[in-house]
């Protein structure tokens, strides 16, 4: 059962900052926000997470809202080499990771 | 960071063969390890957990019996796909987590490329 939404592609111009919007609104209070992507024919590559607070590193930064209902996965300056499908995934520390569809990001010279 | 390394990388196989595929985790120990496969422009489906020293758990509608695993060591957790037909031409990933206490986070291998013939 997915917890997440998540439009299913996008585009994104090459040095622009890329914006990945997720929806959660069913997530619990002891549950994180993780993104994860996968390059194709690649195995996933963890991003980033957050509890509450807002979180950045060197790959990205994640904005939640204040409800935690919702977060943004950014990019700051995409390259192609950022072209990948990213999930949002919600869970606890322990739960297994279950994978939705995704977004499907390309970046566009 | 941690490395999750998957052998082979790709294999092909006749149909009715069995093909082991091998995941490790190279610097951490895992008592946990998870299989997942990913068919063309799908996302992955979560197989089974591999448990150190006991039986796989196995997600609904996985054939446990077809996919077997084996979590012998710490550090080693295989997936035998027996009798492989072409129907089970698949990627297959598989994951491991590293950590304790609030913060687990889960490393995957670069996956199997299985093609049945």
């Amino acid at each position: 059962d997915a917890k997440t939404t998540q439009p299913p592609s996008m585009d994104c111009a090459e040095g622009r900052a890329a914006n990945l919007p997720c929806n959660h609104s069913t997530i619990s209070g002891n549950e994180y926000v993780y993104w994860y992507r996968q390059i194709h024919s690649q195995g996933p590559q963890y991003i980033i997470h957050g509890l509450k607070n807002n979180e950045t590193n060197e790959m990205a930064s994640l904005i939640i809202t204040e409800d935690r209902k919702s977060s943004t996965l950014i990019l700051p300056h995409a390259t192609l080499r950022d072209t990948a499908v990213y999930y949002c995934i919600v869970r606890t520390s322990y739960d297994k990771v279950i994978f939705g569809p995704g977004t499907s990001l390309s970046v566009i010279p | 960071g941690a490395v999750v390394s998957q052998h082979p990388s790709w294999v092909i196989c006749k149909s009715g063969t069995s093909v082991k595929i091998e995941c490790r985790s190279l610097d951490f120990q895992a008592t946990t390890m998870f299989w997942y496969r990913q068919f063309p422009k799908q996302s992955l489906m979560l197989m089974a957990t591999s448990n150190e020293g006991s039986k796989a758990t196995y997600e609904q509608g996985v054939e446990k019996d077809k996919f077997l695993i084996n979590h012998a060591s710490l550090t080693l957790s295989t997936l035998t796909v027996t009798s492989a037909h072409p129907e089970d031409s698949s990627f297959y990933i598989c994951s491991a987590p590293r950590g304790a206490g609030d913060y687990n986070e889960q490393f995957f291998g670069p996956g199997t490329r299985l093609t049945v013939l």
